[in-house]
């Protein structure tokens, strides 16, 4: 069974650009959620989508958005970048999440390293 | 919202001695604690994880404990090895909107030494 899998896994983006970042989850696996991390903040929680829609939003800004398609494949976007956004970009499939049914152990991508110039 | 602090940032050990990452957490909702293991340019993985109606779960050479009252819950390693030298996550999740959410720990770099 194939992992998750992120594209790009690196890039190189200027202050004002955009970016979407592509997560493709485990085979059979509904919810996608997304990870900032970076050295001393951890994994800050960005969003988590199941069956297309947003389920869950962490505390970021407007800038950062993000979506699901149908076949569970999930995107996000960053718009006007800055340079504290550089980052490791972690996505995570799991099974299922639903609230005191599943816990959903979840399975990580490898990320994107994203560096703002 | 939840928030789950975690100590200590960084953490070194002689191989062969134990090594023990504390966290806490606000949400008393909180109901499940997993801990990921994130080895340097690999992804997390889930090393061990514990639900809020137990108090201790072990797995060879790592257990978890939890204290709900105190909200606390701690990862134990004994006899450590040059390969569990990672970055070591904690994390609280808890129903929200229906769903799991979960929150991690700043992460502890742990360093066993040869």
């Amino acid at each position: 069974k194939a992992g998750v899998t992120q594209t790009p896994r690196y890039l190189i983006k200027t202050r004002g650009q955009q970016v979407t970042l592509s997560c493709s989850p485990i085979s059979g696996h509904r919810s996608v959620s997304w990870y900032q991390q970076t050295p001393g903040q951890g994994l800050q929680f960005l969003f988590e989508y199941f069956s297309e829609t947003q389920r869950n939003k962490g505390n970021f800004p407007g800038r950062f958005s993000g979506r699901q398609f149908s076949n569970s494949r999930s995107e996000m976007n960053v718009s006007t970048l800055e340079l504290g956004d550089s980052a490791l970009y972690l996505c995570a499939s799991s099974l299922h999440r639903l609230a005191g049914v599943n816990t959903g152990e979840l399975f990580f991508g490898e990320g994107s390293r994203l560096t703002v110039l | 919202g939840e928030n789950v602090e975690q100590h200590p940032s960084t953490l070194s050990v002689q191989e062969g001695d134990s090594a023990v990452i504390k966290c806490t957490y606000s949400d008393s909702a909180s109901n499940y604690f997993p801990w990921y293991k994130q080895e340097l340019g690999k992804r997390p993985q889930l090393i061990i994880d514990i639900r809020s109606n137990v108090g201790e779960k072990k797995d060879q050479r790592i257990a978890v404990t939890l204290n709900k009252t105190a909200k606390h819950f701690s990862l134990h390693i004994t006899e450590t090895q040059p390969e569990d030298s990672a970055v070591y996550f904690c994390a609280a999740s808890r129903p929200s909107g229906g769903y799991q959410k979960v929150t991690f720990g700043i992460g502890t770099k742990l360093q066993v030494i040869p």
